[in-house]
């Protein structure tokens, strides 16, 4: 089966744009993640859905980050403005069951200078 | 969450049995223990979960002690392709596990 995808590998973009990072996910999973790392720290947790839902969003650091998951499909995780602080890693992962091992992405690097 | 501590990293040989330690004290009964393996430009991949005693896959070996306050991953025969970063963590699989809490991992060298 196809792996979970996340596009872009890279992204550079400078201090107050617009970033869209985008996941999809192993088809017919209905969990799906964001975890990041940002540099010098451990991954972190950002918002779980299930289907379109969102159903845990506690660790998105701040209102610049926007999350969807429109029709339970793929997601974009926006961030708007993009401050240097949110360079980093970002991964997805999506689960069939809510409580086994997850599949991660390769992950999208972005760098904000 | 219970809280893990593993070693920062770790040496070994190819072909030699690799055996990485997880500390988690404070694990819960309901707590199950989970294994993910890094690569360098990947995400996790999962390699192995337990709740008690050992569990065995075709990637490694999970033994528990009875009192569940630590585990040890069991990579056999390792090669150089081993060499990542390895994660241990524990959590409740019946309420809600829906977040993974990462600690600093173990760094793995497999050296020829």
């Amino acid at each position: 089966e196809a792996g979970v995808t996340q596009f872009p590998s890279h992204s550079v973009i400078e201090k107050g744009q617009t970033v869209t990072l985008r996941c999809d996910p192993i088809s017919g999973h209905d969990n799906l993640y964001w975890y990041r790392r940002v540099m010098g720290k451990e991954i972190k947790f950002l918002l779980h859905f299930v289907k379109e839902s969102k159903q845990d969003e506690s660790g998105m650091p701040n209102n610049r980050f926007l999350a969807e998951r429109t029709g339970g499909t793929y997601s974009t995780l926006k961030v708007q403005p993009a401050e240097l602080e949110d360079s980093g890693v970002y991964f997805c992962a999506s689960s069939q069951e809510l409580n086994y091992g997850y599949t991660f992405g390769s992950g999208t690097r972005l760098t904000v200078v | 969450l219970a809280k893990t501590t593993q070693p920062i990293s770790m040496d070994s040989y190819e072909g030699q049995e690799v055996n990485i330690t997880c500390s988690h004290n404070n694990i819960a009964t309901n707590d199950y223990i989970t294994w993910y393996q890094q690569f360098p430009s990947q995400g996790p991949r999962f390699i192995i979960q337990g709740y008690k005693t050992k569990v065995t896959n075709e990637v490694a070996s999970l033994f528990i002690p009875a009192d569940r306050k630590s585990s040890t991953l069991s990579l056999p025969r390792v090669s150089l392709s081993d060499t990542a970063v390895y994660y241990c963590l524990v959590g409740d699989m019946g309420g809600g596990y829906n977040k993974l809490i990462f600690g600093a991992g173990t760094r793995l060298a497999v050296h020829p």
